[in-house]
């Protein structure tokens, strides 16, 4: 079975920066076919895709959160792990990882639960 | 990048009805790169279709999509209660690679 959980701090504060974990079984990172990506939702908002890494350390960021963001893998550990720098109260959301299957799929086809974050002092 | 633009925002039918759901792309997607996905309340997103039109392990074959070019429709063919939800649209393999829709929530009439 094929699962994915994110763990990381509940309460961030502003200026701070945000680590979260990815932890994944059922699957290898070093899969070549697979990777990870993080999204985010804000409450009430929609899905923002943030980043992703795959088995040969290809790595990808959004356009407009590049300069805050980081991310990286531990294949013996099954770990993906992002870094958000700066973090602000708008950075305030669920934050998702999962898994993304290249082709013929080329989408996200397990997620993880989620992890809400709150960014407040 | 590319702008996913999904209409309507809001979709109000009864159980039974066919609901048809658009996701217009501001450039030209790949079919093979274009997915829907079906979230309930405080849940994660789960994937309906990718590659336009192939339904993913499990999702019943009410749920249909179609399209092409910038131009993308999910239909669900008779409403089930289960299917109220928001669904979102999703391009990959554009720079930046992924981009998602806003979203359709579609309620109970």
């Amino acid at each position: 079975q094929v699962t994915l959980k994110e763990s990381g701090p509940v309460l961030v504060k502003p200026t701070e920066t945000l680590t979260l974990t990815c932890t994944v079984s059922g699957f290898s990172l070093s899969n070549a076919r697979m990777g990870v990506s993080w999204i985010r939702q804000p409450p009430g908002k929609a899905l923002e895709w943030l980043a992703h890494i795959f088995s040969n350390d290809e790595k990808s960021y959004s356009t407009s959160l590049k300069s805050r963001l980081t991310i990286s893998k531990d294949t013996s550990k099954s770990q993906v792990v992002l870094t958000m720098t700066n973090m602000d109260p708008v950075d305030t959301a669920t934050y998702y990882c999962a898994r993304i299957r290249r082709d013929p799929i080329n989408a996200f086809d397990i997620w993880g639960q989620g992890t809400m974050v709150t960014v407040s002092s | 990048e590319i702008v996913l633009t999904q209409s309507p925002g809001t979709l109000s039918l009864s159980p039974g009805e066919r609901a048809t759901l658009s996701c217009r792309a501001s450039q030209s997607v790949s079919s093979s790169y274009l997915a829907w996905y079906q979230q309930k309340p405080g849940q994660a997103p789960r994937l309906l279709i990718y590659g336009a039109s192939s339904r993913a392990t499990g999702i019943p074959d009410r749920f249909s999509g179609s399209g092409s070019g910038t131009d993308f429709t999910l239909t669900i063919s008779r409403l089930e209660p289960e299917d109220f939800a928001v669904y979102y649209c999703q391009q990959y393999g554009s720079s930046p690679p992924v981009t998602f829709g806003q979203g359709t929530k579609l309620e109970i009439k």
